[in-house]
C-alpha cells in the first residue's frame, strides 16, 4: 500500500540554524501539506501546496518557513532560523485529485525536530 | 469560526468495555468533511474515517462505529469491546478547503 515517507525521523539542531525536513508524498497525489504537533498538543495546520504554489497557510507559517517541491517526488519544509518553540513533530500529508474538496489526507510518520 | 471540540481529555476503560469518544464541531460552511484519526504511542497518524456533510448515515467498521448528527454538530466515535491495542490518542478533525482542523484529541487507555 502506498504511503507518505518522511526523513529524517528525528532532527536535532541548534537555535538559529536552518533545517530542511523532507517528505515523499504518495506518488499520484497532487496536494501536499505540512502540519506540526507540539508535544502533547493538537495537530496544527501549517501550509498546503498545489501546482507548485502555496494554496493556503496558517498564521504559524511566517517568513521563517518555506516549502518547495524541488523535483517530481520530494516535498520539503525549510525553517530558516530555528527557535526553541519550533521543537515539535512535523507531519507531511498528501491527498489525491479532490484535494481542496476535503479529500482524505494521508500522513507520514513525522519528523521530530528538537531545537537546543 | 471553524472549530473542533473534544471535551474528553482522557478516558480509561477496562478491556471489553464499550467506549464513546465525543466530537463537536463548528462551521458555517454547508459543505465540509469530518475525519477521525488514531495516533498510537508510536506517533503516526492513522486515518480511520471520512464523512461528508451531506451523508448523515451512521457507519460501522468492525468494532468501530460513528454517529454523525448535523442537528447537534456532533460526530461521535464508539469502540465496541475495546482491546488494549485500541490505546491511543484519537483526533476528530474538520476538513474545509485545503486544510484540516484538528480537535485537541482524546487519550484512550484500555487496561487488560
Amino acid at each position: 500500500e502506498p504511503e507518505v515517507t518522511q526523513t529524517p525521523s528525528h532532527q536535532v539542531t541548534q537555535m538559529g540554524q536552518e533545517v530542511i525536513l523532507r517528505c515523499v508524498p504518495i506518488s499520484n497525489h497532487l496536494y501536499f501539506y505540512w502540519y506540526r504537533q507540539i508535544l502533547g498538543q493538537k495537530v496544527e495546520f501549517l501550509v498546503s501546496f498545489y501546482n507548485n504554489e502555496i494554496s493556503e497557510k496558517s498564521e504559524i507559517f511566517d517568513d521563517q518557513f518555506s516549502v518547495e517541491r524541488p523535483d517530481g517526488s520530494n516535498f520539503t519544509l525549510k525553517i530558516r532560523s530555528t527557535k526553541l518553540e519550533d521543537s515539535a513533530m512535523y507531519f507531511c500529508a498528501s491527498s489525491g485529485l479532490a484535494g481542496g474538496l476535503g479529500d482524505t489526507q494521508y500522513f507520514g510518520p513525522g519528523t521530530r525536530l528538537t531545537v537546543l | 469560526a471553524q472549530k473542533v471540540t473534544q471535551a474528553q481529555t482522557e478516558i480509561s476503560v477496562v478491556e471489553k468495555e464499550d467506549v464513546t469518544l465525543d466530537c463537536v464541531y463548528e462551521t458555517r460552511d454547508t459543505t465540509y468533511y469530518l475525519f477521525w484519526y488514531k495516533q498510537p504511542p508510536s506517533g503516526e497518524l492513522v486515518f480511520l474515517i471520512r464523512r461528508n456533510s451531506f451523508d448523515e448515515q451512521n457507519e460501522i467498521s468492525g468494532r468501530y462505529s460513528w454517529n454523525f448528527q448535523k442537528s447537534t454538530s456532533s460526530f461521535n466515535f464508539t469502540i465496541t469491546a475495546s482491546q488494549v491495542v485500541d490505546s491511543a490518542v484519537y483526533f476528530c478533525a474538520l476538513g474545509r478547503g485545503f486544510k484540516t482542523i484538528f480537535g485537541a484529541g482524546t487519550r484512550l487507555f484500555v487496561k487488560a
